[in-house]
Protein backbone atom coordinates (compact mmCIF):
# COMPACT_ATOMS: atom_id res chain seq x y z
CA UNK A 1 0.00 0.00 0.00
CA UNK A 2 1.29 3.56 -0.65
CA UNK A 3 1.67 5.35 2.47
CA UNK A 4 1.94 9.33 2.23
CA UNK A 5 3.65 10.57 5.58
CA UNK A 6 2.37 14.10 6.83
CA UNK A 7 4.83 15.24 9.70
CA UNK A 8 2.43 17.17 11.92
CA UNK A 9 -1.73 16.35 12.12
CA UNK A 10 -1.87 19.70 14.03
CA UNK A 11 0.29 23.12 14.33
CA UNK A 12 -0.75 25.94 16.04
CA UNK A 13 1.36 29.35 14.70
CA UNK A 14 1.65 32.71 15.71
CA UNK A 15 1.09 35.70 12.65
CA UNK A 16 4.96 36.02 10.95
CA UNK A 17 6.28 33.05 12.46
CA UNK A 18 7.87 30.21 9.78
CA UNK A 19 6.20 27.31 9.62
CA UNK A 20 7.27 24.00 7.45
CA UNK A 21 4.88 21.18 6.49
CA UNK A 22 6.79 18.30 5.69
CA UNK A 23 5.62 15.12 3.34
CA UNK A 24 6.97 11.61 2.66
CA UNK A 25 5.70 9.12 -0.09
CA UNK A 26 7.44 5.45 0.49
CA UNK A 27 6.17 4.34 -3.14
CA UNK A 28 8.68 5.49 -5.08
CA UNK A 29 6.12 8.35 -6.72
CA UNK A 30 7.88 11.19 -9.56
CA UNK A 31 4.79 13.49 -8.49
CA UNK A 32 4.27 15.27 -5.43
CA UNK A 33 1.36 17.97 -4.90
CA UNK A 34 0.45 20.68 -1.88
CA UNK A 35 -3.08 20.93 -1.60
CA UNK A 36 -5.53 23.11 0.88
CA UNK A 37 -8.55 22.50 1.63
CA UNK A 38 -11.08 24.92 2.92
CA UNK A 39 -14.74 25.12 3.76
CA UNK A 40 -16.61 26.02 0.44
CA UNK A 41 -13.84 25.89 -1.61
CA UNK A 42 -12.70 22.81 -1.88
CA UNK A 43 -9.59 21.68 -2.71
CA UNK A 44 -6.94 23.75 -4.15
CA UNK A 45 -3.73 23.01 -5.66
CA UNK A 46 -0.67 25.07 -3.82
CA UNK A 47 2.53 23.39 -5.57
CA UNK A 48 3.39 20.50 -7.26
CA UNK A 49 6.41 19.23 -8.40
CA UNK A 50 7.41 16.17 -11.08
CA UNK A 51 10.73 15.38 -10.24
CA UNK A 52 13.44 16.14 -7.56
CA UNK A 53 14.60 19.69 -7.38
CA UNK A 54 11.63 20.76 -9.76
CA UNK A 55 8.76 22.73 -8.82
CA UNK A 56 5.87 24.02 -10.30
CA UNK A 57 3.29 26.89 -9.27
CA UNK A 58 -0.34 26.06 -8.91
CA UNK A 59 -3.34 27.93 -8.65
CA UNK A 60 -2.43 29.75 -5.10
CA UNK A 61 0.98 29.92 -4.19
CA UNK A 62 1.46 32.79 -2.86
CA UNK A 63 3.13 33.34 0.34
CA UNK A 64 4.04 29.57 0.00
CA UNK A 65 7.67 27.87 -1.15
CA UNK A 66 8.53 24.44 -1.35
CA UNK A 67 11.15 22.69 -1.56
CA UNK A 68 12.30 18.98 -3.30
CA UNK A 69 15.52 17.88 -2.40
CA UNK A 70 15.05 14.04 -2.44
CA UNK A 71 12.70 12.20 -4.43
CA UNK A 72 10.30 10.83 -1.66
CA UNK A 73 10.36 14.39 0.56
CA UNK A 74 8.29 16.96 -0.83
CA UNK A 75 8.45 20.54 1.86
CA UNK A 76 5.84 23.64 1.92
CA UNK A 77 7.36 26.52 3.68
CA UNK A 78 5.25 29.38 4.90
CA UNK A 79 7.78 32.42 4.92
CA UNK A 80 6.07 34.52 7.44
CA UNK A 81 2.32 32.76 8.51
CA UNK A 82 -0.63 34.80 8.12
CA UNK A 83 -3.95 34.07 9.92
CA UNK A 84 -5.62 33.90 6.35
CA UNK A 85 -3.29 30.64 5.70
CA UNK A 86 -5.28 28.85 8.95
CA UNK A 87 -6.63 25.99 6.63
CA UNK A 88 -6.24 22.07 6.19
CA UNK A 89 -2.78 21.11 4.17
CA UNK A 90 -2.54 17.61 2.04
CA UNK A 91 -0.04 16.44 0.84
CA UNK A 92 -0.68 14.11 -2.31
CA UNK A 93 1.85 11.79 -4.68
CA UNK A 94 1.53 10.05 -8.27
CA UNK A 95 3.13 7.77 -10.23
CA UNK A 96 4.01 9.52 -13.29
CA UNK A 97 1.99 6.93 -16.16
CA UNK A 98 3.17 9.53 -18.82
CA UNK A 99 0.71 11.78 -21.39
CA UNK A 100 -1.49 8.96 -22.41
CA UNK A 101 -2.39 7.31 -19.06
CA UNK A 102 -3.03 9.07 -15.80
CA UNK A 103 -2.83 7.88 -12.26
CA UNK A 104 -4.60 8.56 -9.43
CA UNK A 105 -3.57 10.78 -6.21
CA UNK A 106 -2.42 9.11 -3.15
CA UNK A 107 -3.06 11.52 0.21
CA UNK A 108 -1.95 11.93 3.47
CA UNK A 109 -3.75 12.37 6.39
CA UNK A 110 -3.14 16.14 6.25
CA UNK A 111 -1.97 18.66 8.58
CA UNK A 112 -4.70 21.39 10.04
CA UNK A 113 -2.61 24.58 10.63
CA UNK A 114 -3.86 26.89 13.09
CA UNK A 115 -2.64 31.02 12.55
CA UNK A 116 -3.05 33.11 15.40
CA UNK B 1 -10.20 26.54 -17.75
CA UNK B 2 -11.45 22.70 -16.37
CA UNK B 3 -14.30 23.00 -13.89
CA UNK B 4 -16.20 20.35 -11.78
CA UNK B 5 -19.68 21.20 -9.71
CA UNK B 6 -21.04 18.22 -7.42
CA UNK B 7 -25.11 17.68 -6.64
CA UNK B 8 -26.33 18.03 -4.08
CA UNK B 9 -24.21 19.69 -1.97
CA UNK B 10 -25.36 17.54 1.57
CA UNK B 11 -27.52 14.61 1.06
CA UNK B 12 -29.23 12.43 3.86
CA UNK B 13 -29.96 9.35 3.44
CA UNK B 14 -31.83 6.35 5.66
CA UNK B 15 -29.87 3.12 5.80
CA UNK B 16 -30.68 1.17 2.56
CA UNK B 17 -32.29 3.82 0.53
CA UNK B 18 -30.46 4.20 -2.42
CA UNK B 19 -29.29 6.99 -4.17
CA UNK B 20 -26.82 8.81 -6.91
CA UNK B 21 -24.59 11.34 -6.20
CA UNK B 22 -23.52 13.63 -9.60
CA UNK B 23 -20.44 15.02 -10.98
CA UNK B 24 -20.63 17.77 -14.18
CA UNK B 25 -17.61 18.82 -15.63
CA UNK B 26 -15.51 20.61 -18.14
CA UNK B 27 -12.71 20.01 -19.54
CA UNK B 28 -10.22 20.02 -22.52
CA UNK B 29 -9.80 16.94 -23.26
CA UNK B 30 -10.61 14.12 -19.90
CA UNK B 31 -7.78 11.96 -19.15
CA UNK B 32 -9.40 10.79 -15.98
CA UNK B 33 -12.05 11.41 -13.79
CA UNK B 34 -11.74 10.11 -10.25
CA UNK B 35 -13.93 9.77 -6.70
CA UNK B 36 -12.40 10.51 -3.91
CA UNK B 37 -14.15 9.40 -0.01
CA UNK B 38 -13.04 11.74 2.42
CA UNK B 39 -14.05 11.20 6.04
CA UNK B 40 -14.22 14.18 8.75
CA UNK B 41 -10.54 15.45 9.58
CA UNK B 42 -8.42 13.03 7.09
CA UNK B 43 -7.16 12.83 3.59
CA UNK B 44 -9.42 11.71 1.02
CA UNK B 45 -9.07 8.14 -0.55
CA UNK B 46 -8.99 7.04 -3.46
CA UNK B 47 -12.10 5.32 -4.68
CA UNK B 48 -12.76 4.74 -8.70
CA UNK B 49 -11.27 6.10 -11.66
CA UNK B 50 -13.02 6.58 -15.01
CA UNK B 51 -11.36 6.98 -18.25
CA UNK B 52 -13.97 7.33 -21.46
CA UNK B 53 -17.97 7.27 -21.69
CA UNK B 54 -19.50 4.40 -21.07
CA UNK B 55 -17.10 3.30 -18.51
CA UNK B 56 -18.34 1.97 -15.13
CA UNK B 57 -16.70 0.83 -11.83
CA UNK B 58 -18.02 -0.79 -8.99
CA UNK B 59 -16.85 -1.73 -5.53
CA UNK B 60 -19.30 -3.00 -2.36
CA UNK B 61 -22.56 -0.27 -2.48
CA UNK B 62 -20.79 1.96 -4.61
CA UNK B 63 -20.84 2.04 -8.58
CA UNK B 64 -19.81 5.04 -10.57
CA UNK B 65 -20.40 5.76 -13.63
CA UNK B 66 -19.36 8.18 -16.83
CA UNK B 67 -20.10 9.92 -19.75
CA UNK B 68 -18.94 13.00 -21.71
CA UNK B 69 -20.58 15.42 -19.13
CA UNK B 70 -20.70 13.79 -15.90
CA UNK B 71 -20.44 11.14 -13.40
CA UNK B 72 -22.40 9.39 -11.01
CA UNK B 73 -21.79 7.81 -8.08
CA UNK B 74 -24.60 5.44 -7.03
CA UNK B 75 -24.54 3.66 -3.77
CA UNK B 76 -27.06 0.82 -3.06
CA UNK B 77 -28.38 0.29 0.35
CA UNK B 78 -26.04 2.26 2.48
CA UNK B 79 -25.12 1.82 5.77
CA UNK B 80 -24.08 4.44 8.40
CA UNK B 81 -20.24 3.43 7.61
CA UNK B 82 -20.73 5.24 4.33
CA UNK B 83 -21.16 8.79 5.65
CA UNK B 84 -18.43 11.19 4.43
CA UNK B 85 -18.06 13.42 1.39
CA UNK B 86 -17.44 12.11 -1.71
CA UNK B 87 -15.12 14.18 -3.98
CA UNK B 88 -15.05 14.13 -7.50
CA UNK B 89 -12.12 15.29 -9.55
CA UNK B 90 -10.66 15.33 -13.36
CA UNK B 91 -7.30 15.33 -14.95
CA UNK B 92 -6.49 16.48 -18.28
CA UNK B 93 -4.39 16.35 -21.26
CA UNK B 94 -2.64 19.37 -20.86
CA UNK B 95 -1.23 19.41 -17.06
CA UNK B 96 -0.68 18.03 -14.35
CA UNK B 97 -3.35 19.16 -11.97
CA UNK B 98 -6.51 17.58 -10.83
CA UNK B 99 -9.54 19.98 -10.78
CA UNK B 100 -11.53 18.96 -7.54
CA UNK B 101 -15.26 19.34 -7.45
CA UNK B 102 -16.81 20.96 -3.73
CA UNK B 103 -18.02 17.11 -2.67
CA UNK B 104 -21.00 15.68 -1.62
CA UNK B 105 -21.60 15.79 2.23
CA UNK B 106 -23.63 12.29 2.60
CA UNK B 107 -24.79 11.16 5.93
CA UNK B 108 -26.24 7.65 6.54
CA UNK B 109 -28.69 7.69 9.28
CA UNK B 110 -29.57 4.35 11.07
Amino acid sequence: DVKVTQSSRYLVKRTGEKVFLECVQDMDHENMFWYRQDPGLGLRLIYFSYDVKMKEKGDIPEGYSVSREKKERFSLILESASTNQTSMYLCASRMDRGPTNTGELFFGEGSRLTVL
Amino acid sequence: EDQVTQSPEALRLQEGESSSLNCSYTVSGLRGLFWYRQDPGKGPEFLFTLYSAGEEKEKERLKATLTKKESFLHITAPKPEDSATYLCAVHDNYGQNFVFGPGTRLSVLP
